[in-house]
């Protein structure tokens, strides 16, 4: 089964809007990332959170890691049409030595 | 940087044939990975290579999957024959980071496969 799962699957919101999605995980990691995936494209890297912090931004972004309940989510602020895409969260496990993609959560953003 | 490369960007072949995916990553970047993505199963690593030497093909479905890296600016992915079950989204990305700590990924646009 896979290490990340997202949730939800689905999210549909109008611009402006805030967008939550999280993250949830089995074992132990090194450090998470959060990828957008546009139709017929390849992804692309978002940001990356160690397992030694709580929280970071970049932009409209902001990521949280809780390593106590295995989880992440990821907000993003102020939503545009653009926003819409597939988002994967992927964890990087100790001695793993790859990362590790989760289903990824579908954010279709209405103008 | 153009970015990683992929080749070629869409094929649609026959069942029983060969087919063969290519990938230039970026220039300096130490390790390459090979991901197949579909509805059902999703993104899937099929192999890595670190410093062109692979390290985990435990994600390749099938022995008719190869994958190659003969010098650290080139990557095919070779199905052999390929089957109906093969079509998918294959994607290649590369890292600067070579080692056990992985971190950020740098995807190709994608060769988008259809066996028919």
């Amino acid at each position: 089964s896979q290490q990340g799962e997202e949730d939800p699957q689905a999210l549909s919101i109008q611009e402006g809007e805030n967008a939550t999605m999280n993250c949830s995980y089995k074992t132990s990691i090194n450090n998470l990332q959060w990828y957008r995936q546009n139709s017929g494209r390849g992804l692309v890297h978002l940001i990356l959170i160690r397992s030694n912090e709580r929280e970071k931004h970049s932009g409209r972004l902001r990521v949280t890691l809780d390593t106590s309940k295995k989880s992440s989510s990821l907000l993003i602020t102020a939503s545009r049409a653009a926003d819409t895409a597939s988002y994967f969260c992927a964890t990087d496990t100790p001695n793993a030595g790859k990362s590790t993609f989760g289903d990824g959560t579908t954010l279709t953003v209405k103008p | 940087d153009a970015g990683v490369i992929q080749s070629p960007r869409h094929e649609v072949t026959e069942m029983g044939q060969e087919v063969t995916l290519r990938c230039k990553p970026i220039s300096g970047h130490n390790s390459l990975f090979w991901y197949r993505q579909t509805m059902m199963r999703g993104l899937e690593l099929l192999i890595y290579f670190n410093n062109n030497v692979p390290i985990d093909d435990s994600g390749m479905p099938e022995d008719r999957f190869s994958a190659k890296m003969p010098n650290a600016s080139f990557s095919t992915l070779k199905i052999q024959p390929s089957e109906p079950r093969d079509s998918a989204v294959y994607f290649c990305a590369s890292s600067p980071y070579p080692g056990p700590l992985q971190e950020t990924q740098y995807f190709g646009p994608g060769t988008r496969l259809l066996v028919l």
